[in-house]
């Protein structure tokens, strides 16, 4: 089993639509999940973090946690052709390490 | 400077020979981490250092592979004897305090083992 695991895609939205991308992880004792966007020969840039369950809302962006499922998923609100990338969701244990772990990211494709 | 930088942006060697990746973390950040990226794959973790200690470098892929960092602040990760293997995008990231901190990426290293 993968520590962080996410569908690879393509995920294919048409413009304007909710985009929802998911992610499990199999540390209980994760604490801190970060969601990524890297571009195609780009470097991953930080969308959002979050460390509570719950919902957490930044624009069009809302990052969801759930412990309990070990489940964190990104939605995209009106979703845009410049937000067609690779997405990557990152955890961290903070009480065993300090490094994140990623997902091997899932393609988002927003169709015009 | 206002990013995490890395140099060089590109690197062609030949297999058997030595190559040094620097990492200038983002002023004020105590965190620093290396992780690599083969085509079309995940980051893989290399090293994570706090200050100028390593405390974890699990992700080391061999004793050909060292990293050091020095005054708190650039890093040089050093492959000894590439291999083609070793091609790949090495990226730089450094965090205010390495935990619940996000991690801020450089534009990476592609390196080219030929």
């Amino acid at each position: 089993q993968k520590e962080v695991e996410q569908n690879s895609g393509p995920l294919s939205v048409p413009e304007g639509a909710i985009a929802s991308l998911n992610c499990t992880y199999s540390d209980r004792g994760s604490q801190s999940f970060f969601w990524y966007r890297q571009y195609s020969g780009k470097s991953p840039e930080l969308i959002m973090f979050i460390y509570s369950n719950g919902d957490k809302e930044d624009g069009r962006f809302t990052a969801q946690l759930n412990k309990a499922s070990q489940y964190v998923s990104l939605l995209i609100r009106d979703s845009q052709p410049s937000d067609s990338a690779t997405y990557l969701c990152a955890v961290q244990n903070t009480g065993t390490a300090s490094k994140l772990t990623f997902g091997t990211g899932t393609r988002l494709q927003v169709t015009l | 400077g206002a990013g995490v930088s890395q140099s060089p942006s590109n690197k062609v060697t030949e297999k058997g020979k030595d190559v040094e990746l620097r990492c200038d973390p983002i002023s004020g950040h105590t965190a620093l981490y290396w992780y690599r990226q083969s085509l079309g794959q995940g980051l893989e973790f290399l090293i994570y250092f706090q200050g100028n200690s390593a405390p974890d470098k699990s992700g080391l892929p061999s004793d050909r592979f060292s990293a050091e960092r020095t005054g708190g602040s650039v890093s040089t990760l050093t492959i000894q004897r590439t291999q083609q293997e070793d091609s790949a995008v090495y990226l730089c990231a450094s965090s205010f305090s390495g935990r619940n901190s996000p991690l801020h990426f450089g534009n990476g290293t592609r390196l080219t083992v030929t």
